[in-house]
């Protein structure tokens, strides 16, 4: 079955540092998603994506982030100058158009340190 | 504003005991709603939603718009049903989740 890839895994990096989390959505779905989960709390709409373009995004989603689809495959989402308060599982996901359902990655841990 | 709101942060059922997870939600049309569930080290997927009236797993969910609620049901508890549940709203392309219920299932 096909799955939402996200990588790394696990990405650790100091605080003022730019980082690029990488998702690979599935071939045919058109939506794509990001996400934020902070340690404890619920998760957070951050954007989503249709057609090239930015369709929808949250308050949190400010100048700091930025998204991508740099080659038709991936889906990269980019923190520029890293927070403390950036540090959360970051899940990506992408929809599938006929059924409307979302198949999430299983996320990037962010530690900002 | 789109809200939704699951009260309970964690949840306790015997085994083959009748479970209920609880969702509200607030919003100004016609709503979308899903539940989402997370196993153990696994990924957030999709449960059930309210335009599909299936169930799932034994699970099933009504909407109610008259007390506004998505309520997650099951008659009878499995120890495999611990998770954590998720309650969604879909508003044009984004998506609210609750805050989510940890349910564990007591053998």
């Amino acid at each position: 079955e096909p799955e939402v890839t996200q990588t790394p895994s696990h990405q650790v990096t100091q605080m003022g540092q730019e980082v690029i989390l990488r998702c690979v959505p599935i071939s045919n779905h058109l939506y794509f998603y990001w996400y934020r989960q902070i340690l404890g709390q619920k998760v957070e709409f951050l954007v989503s994506f249709y057609n090239n373009e930015i369709s929808e995004k949250s308050e949190i989603f400010d100048d700091q982030f930025s998204v991508e689809r740099p080659d038709g495959s991936n889906f990269t989402l980019k923190i520029r100058s890293t927070k403390l308060e950036d540090s959360a599982m970051y899940f990506c996901a992408s929809r599938d158009t006929s059924s409307g359902i979302q198949y999430f990655g299983a996320g990037t841990r962010l530690s900002v340190l | 504003a789109q809200r939704v709101t699951q009260p309970e942060k964690l949840l306790s059922v015997f085994k083959g005991a009748p479970v209920e997870l609880k969702c509200n939600y607030s919003y100004s049309g016609s709503p979308e709603l899903f539940w989402y569930v997370q196993y153990s080290r696994q990924r957030l997927q999709l449960l059930l939603r309210h335009i599909s009236r299936e169930s799932i797993k034994g699970f099933t969910a009504d909407l109610n718009k008259g007390e506004t609620s998505f309520h997650l049901k099951k008659p009878f508890a499995q120890e495999e049903d611990s998770a954590m549940y998720y309650c969604a709203l879909r508003s044009g392309n984004q998506f609210y989740f609750g805050t989510g219920t940890s349910l564990t299932v007591i053998p």
